[in-house]
């Protein structure tokens, strides 16, 4: 079956630094990737996606791309700041027009001033 | 105007208690979904529904039900309650593209 997995956390970082947060998924055919964000108190929402491989999503500063031969998807962000803390979501869809996702565990990312 | 909301946001109830939880969109979406969010687990699919007419079980349907009253709504219903689940439950719609449209949360405490 369709799995992601992505770092445990808690990440804590200062302002400014650099963010990676790992993400590897297996699954058959060709899925979508996405990485999806929760600020507190609120429900998701979709931070990118990419959707075949090599394709590079972007957005907020926060960039992942979709690497086959390695079934990655990691996040990254050159410079965090206090209102990115928040826990990042992993997630795949497989291919075709089964468009349910499955979620990794989730990380928590806090940001010090 | 949010355009998925959840209701209650909260709620306390007791072991054996039925329940409900609904949910409403204005996206104008044929699909909508509900997850389950337990710490450290990510979320878990419990039903989903492409359309009307169309309602399917998810990962950990066991101990749940749905409602599709309209396109707009879709209820999440728990029979019996018990304890553990005591949750985080989302709701969710999409267009028919793979991109997913989540509601605020009902946080639920089943005593």
């Amino acid at each position: 079956g369709n799995s992601v997995t992505q770092m445990e956390g808690p990440v804590t970082l200062s302002e400014e630094a650099f963010l990676t947060i790992n993400c590897t998924y297996t699954a058959t055919g060709y899925p979508s990737l996405f990485w999806y964000v929760q600020y507190p108190g609120e429900g998701l929402q979709l931070l990118l996606k990419a959707t075949k491989a090599d394709d590079k999503g972007s957005n907020k500063g926060f960039e992942a791309t979709y690497r086959k031969e390695t079934t990655s998807f990691h996040l990254e962000k050159g410079s965090v700041q206090v209102s990115d803390s928040a826990v990042y979501f992993c997630a795949l869809a497989p291919g075709g027009s089964n468009y349910k996702l499955t979620f990794g565990k989730g990380t928590l990312l806090t940001v010090n001033p | 105007d949010a355009d998925v909301t959840q209701t209650p946001r909260n709620r306390i109830t007791k072991t054996g208690k039925r329940i409900m939880l609904e949910c409403s969109q204005t996206k104008g979406h044929d699909r909508m979904y509900w997850y389950r969010q337990d710490p450290g687990l990510g979320l878990q699919l419990i039903y989903y529904s492409f359309d009307v007419k169309d309602i399917n079980k998810g990962e950990i349907s066991d101990g749940y039900s749905v409602s599709r009253q309209a396109q707009a709504k879709f209820s999440l219903s728990l029979e019996s309650a018990i304890p553990n689940q005591t949750a985080l439950y989302f709701c969710a719609t999409s267009d028919g593209v793979e991109t997913q449209y989540f509601g605020p949360g009902t946080r639920l405490l089943v005593l």
